[in-house]
């Protein structure tokens, strides 16, 4: 068990809504990631985190904006969800910045029609 | 371009049998690698590393083979079990990089058949 906690685990939203995933630790870990998995894309890098209100932009971060203010919680949102952002979606978190192994909550499906 | 690929998307093998699960990767400053199991709807867990100063790391059942000139890594499950039925990411990243910087593969899908 690695200490997180992802809601909502399920959410079906309509296209056009504002949507906010929460992830919640127990570690006390420094640095904390969003993730999406898509079939054929495997585990893409959404936007992360490297402390408290300092944030950073990942590989897949049009369309997606966080905001961390306490070192245990780490928010997603989808501005204006759109059917492209279906997906299921993991944090996780790594005590250390590098040559370290990264830790996943259980993962929140997303379905926007 | 992808950096990490694992080439074959499923693999099937009988219970007790050994699982080969194959990774190559394309970026040489890539120096420690990681194994994640995923079962359906669940996150990714941990599986196994390994880093670039070695070329084997044994857990149990599970080991971890790299071929540095040939960027290639492996993962051994011996003996397979039905519960090792599950998708299987490799990634890899840098030591001088942040986690941030970690590449996953696309996944495997192995299944043990009893």
């Amino acid at each position: 068990d690695a200490g997180i906690t992802q809601s909502p685990r399920h959410k079906v939203t309509e296209t056009g809504t504002p949507v906010t995933l929460r992830c919640h630790q127990t570690e006390n870990h420094r640095y904390m990631y969003w993730y999406r998995q898509d079939p054929g894309h495997g585990l893409r890098l959404i936007h992360y985190s490297y402390g408290v209100k300092d944030t950073d932009k990942g590989e897949v971060s049009d369309g997606y904006s966080v905001s961390r203010s306490k070192t245990e919680d780490f928010l997603l949102t989808l501005e204006s969800a759109t059917s492209s952002q279906t997906s299921v979606y993991f944090c996780a978190i790594s005590a250390v910045s590098s040559g370290n192994t990264i830790y996943f909550g259980e993962g929140s499906w997303l379905t926007v029609v | 371009d992808q950096q990490v690929k694992q080439n074959s998307p499923s693999l099937s093998v009988q219970e007790g049998r050994i699982s080969i699960l194959n990774c190559d990767y394309t970026n040489s400053m890539f120096d420690y690698f990681l194994w994640y199991k995923k079962y359906p709807a669940e996150g990714p867990t941990f599986l196994i590393s390994i880093s670039s100063i070695k070329d084997k790391n044994e857990d149990g059942r599970f080991t971890v083979f790299l071929n540095k000139s040939a960027k290639h890594l492996s993962l051994h499950i011996v003996p397979s079990q039905p519960g090792d039925s599950a998708v299987y990411f490799c990634a890899a990243g840098t030591t001088q990089g942040g986690s941030e910087k970690l590449v996953f593969g696309k996944g495997m899908k192995l299944t043990v058949n009893p």
